[in-house]
């Protein structure tokens, strides 16, 4: 299975994009690229995903390197809502149903 | 409204007394899936479901098992629970193409 490495943490100001890199350097050609976060000890919120092409919705937007080896979430305007920790999660090819969540980026915003 | 609901939210017990965390998902998803959250271990997958009478074994399922009678619904059965399993758990269903789980509130367990 493909595995991802994310930073531990990063700050960002209000108002401001957030960034948020991911590697997935052995990511196989049919496995997508999914980010959900987690705020606190709520569920997980799904926020986006996507296979080689960028992607966008009114959350984010998903900027996937050509060689597919790591990916890019953007937050175009943070808020402090935003603030939780976000996990960028390739799901494994022979399975619909198995996820592995790594350690995800604590994203602070901040005023 | 869309939602995955879980019952019951908090529960302390103790080893060895058997109980169940209930699971249920109004949105038709026939994917199902349990997971623990632990801190400085992540939330880590112990079993889904990928329809009614079909499940498999995710990353922790040992001390655990399910059942998916019932397409809406996904009990996590602890039958001899032990201080280990100490854990926030979430329930997720989903649906393919695009999978986009969907989290349930989460249950937080004790046992002493």
């Amino acid at each position: 299975d493909a595995k991802t490495t994310q930073p531990p943490s990063m700050d960002c100001a209000e108002g401001r994009a957030a960034n948020l890199p991911c590697n997935h350097s052995t990511i196989s050609g049919n496995e997508y690229v999914y980010w959900y976060r987690q705020i606190h000890s709520q569920g997980p919120q799904y926020i986006i995903h996507g296979l080689k092409n960028n992607e966008t919705n009114e959350m984010a937007s998903l900027i996937i390197t050509e060689d597919r080896k790591s990916s890019t979430l953007i937050l175009p305007h943070a808020t402090l809502r935003d603030t939780a920790v976000y996990y960028c999660i390739v799901r494994v090819a022979d399975s619909w149903g198995k996820f592995q969540f790594g350690a995800g980026t604590q994203v602070v915003v901040t005023p | 409204e869309a939602q995955v609901t879980q019952n019951p939210r908090y529960l302390i017990t103790v080893t060895g007394k058997k109980l169940t965390v209930t699971c249920s998902q109004n949105m038709n998803h026939e994917y199902m899936s349990w997971y623990r959250q632990d801190p400085g271990l992540g939330l880590r997958q112990i079993y889904y479901s990928m329809n009614v009478e079909v499940t498999d074994k995710g990353d922790v399922p040992e001390g655990y098992k399910v059942s998916r009678k019932e397409k809406r619904n996904f009990p996590l059965i602890l039958e001899s629970p032990s201080p280990n399993q100490t854990s926030l758990y979430f329930c997720a269903s989903s649906r393919p193409p695009d999978n986009e789980q969907f989290f349930g509130p989460g249950t937080r367990l004790t046992v002493l």
